[in-house]
């Protein structure tokens, strides 16, 4: 099975601050890679797919990067509303797929 | 709207069963795959099953494999989750999901779009 590796695994952050969170495949993934923010007591957003591809309504200071084993999920000018958990998920191996063990990102 | 509503969760014996429904509304239900994710007490999300639009495949997780069934009726737009000898790592809050895709360069890329709010599966004795 693929394993995917997030890091790191909590931030404390600060609003207006740039994050970067990465996420490994423990093997070549291609840009199979989707991101999902949670927050507590909720399910999971779509964030980014194909690695890189703003889902509909997402705010554009989420961006995605990466092909094969190393992807990054950048938040660019952090807001209140993104304290939140952030999940990794390959879909190389589909239908069976996997997801980082997440980042939670904290305020400062 | 798009909605996916889940029911049927609580609290069971190790050893039990429990069957969950996820209630579609707002797309065309039989178009699309639907999965099954959980996330146990204070953990990450771990994919669970999957099965295709039409209901002709289904895959599990290896913790799962045999013990759980997923299946759907596209006439009532509803899917379920038949879980039967349940164990107490079985605990979580049990969510579907819709998948959608987009044809990207050379590559179909999949991804859950739409989620239900979850329900809670406790398996304790």
């Amino acid at each position: 099975a693929i394993r995917m590796t997030q890091s790191p695994s909590s931030l404390s952050a600060s609003t207006g601050d740039r994050v970067t969170i990465t996420c490994r495949a423990s093997q070549g993934i291609s840009s199979y890679l989707a991101w999902y923010q949670q927050k507590p007591g909720k399910a999971p957003k779509l964030l980014i797919y194909a690695a890189s591809t703003l889902q509909s309504g997402v705010p554009s200071r989420f961006s995605g990067s990466g092909s094969g084993t190393d992807f990054t999920l950048t938040i660019s000018c952090l807001q209140s509303e993104d304290f939140a958990t952030y999940y990794c998920q390959q879909y190389y191996s589909y239908p069976f797929l996997t997801f980082g063990g997440g980042t939670k990102v904290e305020i400062k | 709207q798009v909605q996916l509503v889940e029911s049927g969760g609580g609290v069971v014996q190790p050893g039990g069963s429990l069957r969950l429904s996820c209630a579609a509304s707002g797309f065309t239900f039989s178009s699309y795959g639907m999965h099954w994710v959980r996330q146990a007490p204070g953990k990450g999300l771990e994919w669970v099953a999957f099965i295709r639009y039409d209901g002709s495949n289904k895959y599990y997780a290896d913790s799962v494999k045999g013990r759980f069934t997923i299946s759907r009726d596209n006439s009532k737009n509803t899917l379920y989750l038949q879980m039967n000898s349940l164990r107490a790592e079985d605990t979580a809050v049990y969510y579907c999901a819709k998948e959608d895709g987009q044809q990207a360069g050379h590559g179909y890329y999949y991804y859950m779009d739409v989620w239900g709010k979850g329900t809670t599966v406790t398996v304790s004795s």
